[in-house]
């Protein structure tokens, strides 16, 4: 068993549907992830949560909306997408981030493939 | 603010020869982490090695290691006796001073039997 787990694997959705994405981890990290990565591009960090308090927000439209009510769960919820928003969604998680010996290698999940019509 | 360079966007290697991939980056931080992790066609991200910029020694994960050279500022990972299986996207990445990692645009290594 993955120590990360994704859910869906693919997603196709409509810009006016809603839904979420899932992560799980199982690894007794209390620290979580969204990446998004787009094709030919840097993998961009979205959100980071440590203790299960967001920390981190780069600028990220509205339009994904985190949610991490413990720290073995993360969900990224989606409401009214653009077709540039398509791209594979990564979560991850690691230990609190803090210097030395690699406490900040992080775990991924298999991602979940979007695509917006 | 950090930034790291992979110039090789795709690179063909024979079966079980060795395959150097490039890594340089830039940082103002005195103390950094470099990471090198491994995506195969099924979209996870693995990790591969660590190298801490404080380290002795260069790090060494079974056939990977990685050739830290830091006053040249590169990070380079080596993969001995290839195998078809490590045919991926390999990405090099460095930690930044606000403790999240800053990725490189990634390198596509084929393996060919």
């Amino acid at each position: 068993e993955t120590g990360v787990t994704q859910t869906p694997r693919h997603l196709v959705m409509g810009m006016t549907n809603k839904k979420s994405l899932k992560c799980e981890q199982h690894l007794g990290h209390n620290a979580m992830y969204w990446y998004k990565q787009s094709a030919k591009k840097p993998l961009e960090l979205m959100f980071v949560y440590s203790l299960e308090e967001r920390v981190e927000n780069n600028s990220v439209p509205s339009r994904f909306s985190p949610e991490c009510p413990n720290s073995s769960h993360l969900f990224l919820h989606l409401h009214t997408l653009q077709p540039e928003d398509s791209a594979l969604y990564l979560c991850a998680s690691s230990f609190t981030p803090g210097r030395g010996a690699g406490r900040e290698k992080l775990f991924f999940g298999s991602g979940t493939q979007l695509s917006v019509l | 603010a950090q930034k790291i360079t992979q110039t090789q966007p795709g690179m063909f290697v024979q079966e079980k020869e060795a395959v150097t991939l490039d890594c340089t980056y830039d940082t103002s931080d005195p103390s950094y982490g470099l990471f090198w992790y491994k995506q195969p066609s099924s979209g996870e991200m693995i990790f591969l090695i660590y190298q801490g910029s404080y380290d002795q020694q260069n790090a060494t994960e079974g056939r990977y290691s990685l050739n830290f050279q830091k006053a040249r500022k590169s990070a380079n990972l080596v993969i001995s006796a290839s195998q078809l299986g490590d045919s991926a996207m390999y990405f090099c990445a460095i930690l930044d001073s606000n403790y999240q990692l800053i990725w490189g645009a990634g390198t596509k290594l084929i393996i060919k039997p």
